[in-house]
């Protein structure tokens, strides 16, 4: 158990809609990641948050937004949602704002299938 | 821009095998090279990092050497148990002015008994 959590575990949904991820760091841990894993376009990095401000962006679609809030929890928003969209998506944190070498915990994910 | 090639899979091992997966990069810069392991229905874990050139990673008996002339992080393993089996990505980091995370494709890896 890596002490970081994500809910929900499942979730389907029909294109077009709206989902909402969340996901709670470590104790302690500032920074919040998250990634997205797809058979096609294999394990990428979306966004990372340190203390409620944005740190890094990779792939991130415009459809797809993220906030870190004062206590730290991150949600991922994902937005008009398409078939290509179904992914399992993971929540990281760690202890500074380094993605360079800071050690990240990975949480169990959250299984995105869109119908 | 930066990419990460793994060798690709599956590799199938008998226990007691050794093991290498290979990792090569194309980076500007100067990044931190990582191996993350995935097991089946969980997230990824850490399972060693380099941050520079030469610095040699280790954990479980794994591990990797960041060859910056030759561009690679190649995963090895003396004697692989069953336990091993699960899936290898290989990855990248850098800071600086844009931060960001590039994987490989990952390896799986399977030790028959």
């Amino acid at each position: 158990d890596s002490g970081v959590t994500q809910t929900p575990k499942h979730l389907i949904t029909a294109t077009g809609q709206r989902v909402t991820l969340r996901c709670s760091p470590r104790s302690g841990d500032l920074s919040v990641y998250w990634y997205q894993q797809s058979l096609d376009q294999g394990l990428q990095f979306l966004i990372q948050y340190y203390n409620g401000e944005e740190r890094a962006k990779g792939n991130i679609l415009e459809r797809f937004s993220a906030q870190q809030f004062p206590d730290l929890h991150s949600e991922l928003n994902l937005s008009s949602l398409e078939l290509g969209d179904s992914a399992l998506y993971f929540c990281a944190s760690s202890l500074g704002s380094q993605i360079q070498s800071d050690t990240q915990y990975f949480g169990p994910g959250t299984r995105l299938t869109v119908l | 821009g930066d990419s990460v090639t793994q060798m690709e899979g599956p590799v199938t091992l008998s226990e007691e095998a050794f093991l290498t997966i290979n990792c090569t990069y194309t980076a500007t810069g100067y990044p931190s090279l990582f191996w993350y392991v995935q097991y089946p229905g969980e997230g990824l874990q850490l399972l060693l990092k380099a941050t520079k050139a030469d610095d040699k990673g280790s954990n479980k008996g794994f591990e990797a050497t960041y060859r910056k002339e030759t561009t690679s992080f190649h995963l090895e393993k003396g004697s692989v148990q069953v336990s091993d089996s699960a899936v290898y990505f290989c990855a990248l980091s850098k800071s600086g002015g844009y931060q960001k995370v590039t994987f490989g494709t990952g390896t799986k890896l399977q030790v028959i008994p």
